[in-house]
């Protein structure tokens, strides 16, 4: 695998589900990113973590709750989401600030 | 309020004309521009930048200007090519140093459609 991967690609679940996306980078990088792109609106930055510390939360609803367990590997974990958090939602990473390199996403449709 | 505008939605051009996308942004912090091509079931791609130390930087058929007194960018593709039909997203933030404080903060546009045509 190269550059950064997510899984799965795309996901259906419901309201009461507990569901959790997976990114994982193979470039050595040690900042990854969490962003959220709905429909008709620009890319929003969700969470971002900087050496496994989480250094912003962007006002994101406790339902998404991130986990950075080392600098390759970030999860979001999903719990009690609304239709309206369907999206498609994108990973990334940086090596330190510098440019941002995009996984493919996972589009996620809530029920 | 948007600080990052790209007004067209979409373009179409010739193959082998000029494309220019345009993006305008508010924030007079910005010092650092990318532009970001996604493919449909891909994640954005990164294509070249700009610091406002420059006004022009060019990458082969890629050529991004910036005119920091309108607060203004455009990306110029040249001769555009089928390929080259993807969502182009601006993006701006305050210069990258590393280690410092919210530097790593991308505000995006919301993209601009470019179709190619044969």
């Amino acid at each position: 695998e190269t550059g950064v991967t997510q899984t799965p690609r795309h996901l259906v679940m419901g309201m009461t589900n507990k569901k959790s996306l997976k990114c994982e980078q193979h470039l050595g990088h040690n900042a990854m990113y969490w962003y959220k792109q709905s429909a008709k609106k620009p890319l929003e930055l969700m969470f971002v973590y900087s050496l496994e510390e989480r250094v912003e939360n962007n006002s994101v609803p406790s339902r998404f709750s991130p986990e950075c367990p080392n600098s390759s590997h970030l999860f979001l974990h999903l719990h009690t989401l609304q239709p309206e958090d369907s999206a498609l939602y994108l990973c990334a990473s940086s090596q330190d600030w510098g440019v941002q390199f995009f996984g493919p996403g996972t589009r996620l449709t809530v029920l | 309020d948007q600080q990052v505008k790209q007004n067209s939605p979409s373009l179409s051009v010739q193959e082998g004309r000029i494309s220019i996308l345009n993006c305008d942004y508010t924030n007079s912090m910005f010092d650092y521009f990318l532009w970001y091509k996604k493919y449909p079931a891909e994640g954005p791609t990164f294509l070249i930048s700009i610091s406002s130390i420059k006004d022009k930087n060019e990458d082969g058929r890629f050529t991004v200007f910036l005119n920091k007194s309108a607060k203004h960018l455009s990306l110029h593709i040249v001769p555009s090519q089928p390929g080259d039909s993807a969502v182009y997203f601006c993006a701006a933030s305050e210069f990258p140093l590393v280690g410092g404080g919210s530097n790593y903060k991308l505000t995006f546009g919301k993209g601009t459609l470019l179709t190619v045509n044969p």
